[in-house]
């Protein structure tokens, strides 16, 4: 049985850096078939699609246009894990995020991340 | 980006009604498209892939088709428990875009 379990913190103030982590049980972040992606939701912007991280004889990322010169996704193969660091956040950036797996669909998510940019 | 043009956004329904709700690509995506539901508080479910592929599981009330770049997903008899949002999901070309999402209510 595939998990995502999300970490990291839920307040970040503004012009800081959001950080969160997604640790992968049954399944392997270096999979050959499967994503691991990053999704925020907010009632302004609906489900948004930020990135996603896949090992195909060697590694790819990519990353959603809005976000992109602030965005890094980054697989740790040690640890079994993928992380969303988010540059520069503004209160645009308040949302609730996931982590999430792609195969057939995205299949499994985190839990869930509620991250407000305030100071 | 590929827009995906959801419809209605929210419906009012009853258990046992026929619910259908539909969603518009604005370029060709072939068959690359997924459906969700969501209920409040918890991250989206996986209910059909590939546009009319049922996910292992998921109650066969549920169903979805294509007709070139129009996608239609259907609950043949809705049940109290379908009560939730809807996206329809493509994924033929990142960034990969979401509906907005079909609201249902109870009359």
């Amino acid at each position: 049985q595939v998990q995502l379990q999300q970490s990291g913190p839920g307040l970040v103030k503004p012009s800081q850096t959001l950080s969160l982590t997604c640790a992968i049980s049954g399944d392997s972040v270096s999979s050959n078939s499967a994503a691991w992606s990053w999704i925020r939701q907010s009632p302004s912007r609906g489900l948004e699609w930020l990135g996603r991280a896949y090992y195909r004889s060697r590694w790819y990322i990519d990353y959603a246009v809005s976000v992109k010169s602030r965005i890094n996704i980054k697989p740790d193969t040690s640890k079994n894990q993928f992380s969303l660091q988010l540059n520069s956040v503004t209160p645009e950036d308040t949302a609730l995020y996931f982590c999430a797996r792609m195969l057939a669909g995205y299949d499994y998510w985190g839990q869930g991340t509620l991250v407000t940019v305030s100071s | 980006d590929i827009q995906m043009t959801q419809s209605p956004s929210s419906l009012s329904t009853s258990v046992g009604d026929r619910v259908t709700i539909t969603c518009q690509a604005s370029q060709d995506i072939s068959s690359h498209l997924h459906w969700y539901q969501q209920k409040p508080g918890r991250a989206p479910k996986l209910l059909i892939h590939d546009a009319s592929n049922l996910k292992t599981g998921v109650p066969s009330r549920f169903s979805g088709s294509r007709s070139g770049t129009d996608f239609t997903f259907t609950i043949s008899s809705l049940q109290p428990e379908d009560i939730a949002t809807y996206y329809c999901q493509q994924y033929d070309i990142v960034p990969y875009t979401f509906g907005q999402g079909t609201k249902l209510e109870i009359k």
